[in-house]
């Protein structure tokens, strides 16, 4: 089946640490998306990715990192420089100009 | 610049009754116009879409016109369900730099 995965669904993370959140899809989309909903709220695009080895930022891409190696993947680092990571962050992709696709999500909590 | 304006929830109806979810946008260009749902700790899914003025997207029995003139795309069912329950998010799209806007999302709940 295609689609996009996420993994972790949850993830737990202490604070002074890097995570990095996985992101695939096999829909053969160029273009790749992270955004980051807080409870009640809309969602703020992070960085985004038209096409491989190429990406720029969102919103708030402060304290985040990306790569775009693989067509494939489009994975999301966290970094230790964000000061409120806890949130639900999704991924979703689209071929170019048209509706996007969303993961099912990864949930990541601040210890 | 572009954005999107979206009713404010959270909406609370009981089941067989009618919906409408008010979405307004401001568009350089000519843009396309979705819906999408998200459940409860999932991620969003595609409800319907319209790519050009007076387009109706429909699906499971919801509807929305893209109406230029009001620069409009409400969102309306005539009948809701309580597996309705969830949050709408009203969101277009436009050529220059294959950029999504999104409005903050209504919540719906239905109640039997």
């Amino acid at each position: 089946d295609g689609g996009i995965t996420q993994s972790p669904k949850y993830l737990f993370r202490k604070e002074g640490q890097n995570v990095t959140l996985s992101c695939e899809q096999n829909l053969n989309h160029d273009a790749m998306y992270w955004y980051r909903q807080d409870p009640g709220q809309g969602l703020r695009l992070i960085y985004y990715s038209q096409i491989v080895n190429d990406f720029q930022k969102g919103d708030i891409a402060e304290g985040y990192s990306v790569s775009r190696e693989k067509k494939e993947s489009f994975p999301l680092t966290v970094t230790s420089a964000q000061k409120n990571p806890t949130a639900f962050y999704l991924c979703a992709s689209s071929p170019t100009y048209n509706e996007q696709f969303f993961g099912p999500g990864t949930r990541l909590t601040v210890l | 610049g572009n954005s999107v304006t979206q009713m404010e929830g959270p909406v609370t109806l009981s089941e067989e009754a009618f919906l409408t979810i008010n979405c307004t946008y401001t568009a350089t260009g000519y843009p396309s116009l979705f819906w999408y749902v998200q459940y409860p700790g999932e991620g969003l899914q595609l409800l319907l879409k319209a790519t050009k003025a007076d387009d109706k997207g429909s699906n499971k029995g919801f509807e929305a016109t893209y109406r230029k003139e009001t620069t409009s795309f409400h969102l309306e069912k005539g009948s809701v369900q309580v597996s309705d329950s969830a949050v709408y998010f009203c969101a277009l799209s436009v050529y220059t730099g294959n950029q999504f806007y999104f409005g903050t999302g209504t919540s719906l709940t239905v109640i039997p």
